[in-house]
């Protein structure tokens, strides 16, 4: 049974430019979840998606933006990327609640 | 806003014997979850154990358990006959309906286990 599937691994973008990070749910799962994690921090939390719509949202800027497909797969996408954006992006899936709450492994993104 | 507290940024233990991650929350909320995740340098978070605050029971996961103590906030986790396979950083982690299920993280706590 897959679990969480993230892509790609590792990225390195330039100031200014955008980029898109994928997840793909564990079989069964309907909502995912996007984390920010900077080095030597714990996971903060972007977005949440159920049901192709956006639930919930912290406190990161509009530049941040997200999409859910029919599938339940998601993206991540960030516009004008800054220095500061460079982190651990963590996508978790789960069945609506928390029980079975899953992570993937992440993206690695390097702002240079 | 609900807030996770872990106030220990480094512990380490020698294998086989036991050590104790300490975990504080603040929340208003009376129902909600609480998670112990663990992250190797494969950078997957892995559940190691939960608990439902309605339970007065702690949580048992072989030899991770917690003691769980709702009226101080308090959530610490025992890892017994620690192993060299349970280095890695430690996260506490808060959810709840009323947050929509989203998790809330302390900054997490190193172990390292030495042989």
């Amino acid at each position: 049974d897959a679990g969480v599937t993230q892509s790609p691994t590792h990225l390195i973008k330039t100031r200014g430019q955008q980029v898109t990070l994928r997840c793909s749910p564990k079989s069964g799962h309907d909502t995912v979840s996007w984390y920010q994690q900077a080095l030597g921090q714990g996971p903060q939390f972007i977005f949440q998606y159920y049901e192709e719509e956006e639930r919930q949202r912290g406190n990161f800027p509009d530049r941040f933006s997200g999409h859910q497909f029919p599938n339940y797969s998601s993206e991540l996408n960030v516009n004008a990327l800054l220095l500061g954006d460079s982190a651990l992006y963590l996508c978790a899936s789960s069945l609506f609640t928390l029980y079975g709450y899953t992570f993937g492994s992440g993206t690695r993104l390097t702002v240079v | 806003a609900q807030t996770v507290t872990q106030s220990q940024p480094e512990m380490s233990v020698q294998e086989a014997e036991t050590v104790t991650l300490s975990c504080t929350y603040d929340t208003s909320e009376s129902d909600y979850y609480l998670f112990w995740y663990k992250q190797p340098p494969s950078r997957q978070m892995i559940l190691v154990i939960r608990q439902e605050a309605y339970k007065q029971q702690n949580a048992t996961e072989n030899r991770f358990s917690v003691n769980f103590q709702k009226a101080a906030k308090s959530f610490s986790l025992k890892i017994s006959d620690s192993q060299l396979g349970d280095a890695a950083m430690y996260f506490c982690a808060y959810g709840s309906g009323g947050s929509n299920y989203k998790l809330t993280f302390g900054k997490g706590t190193l172990l390292t286990v030495n042989p």
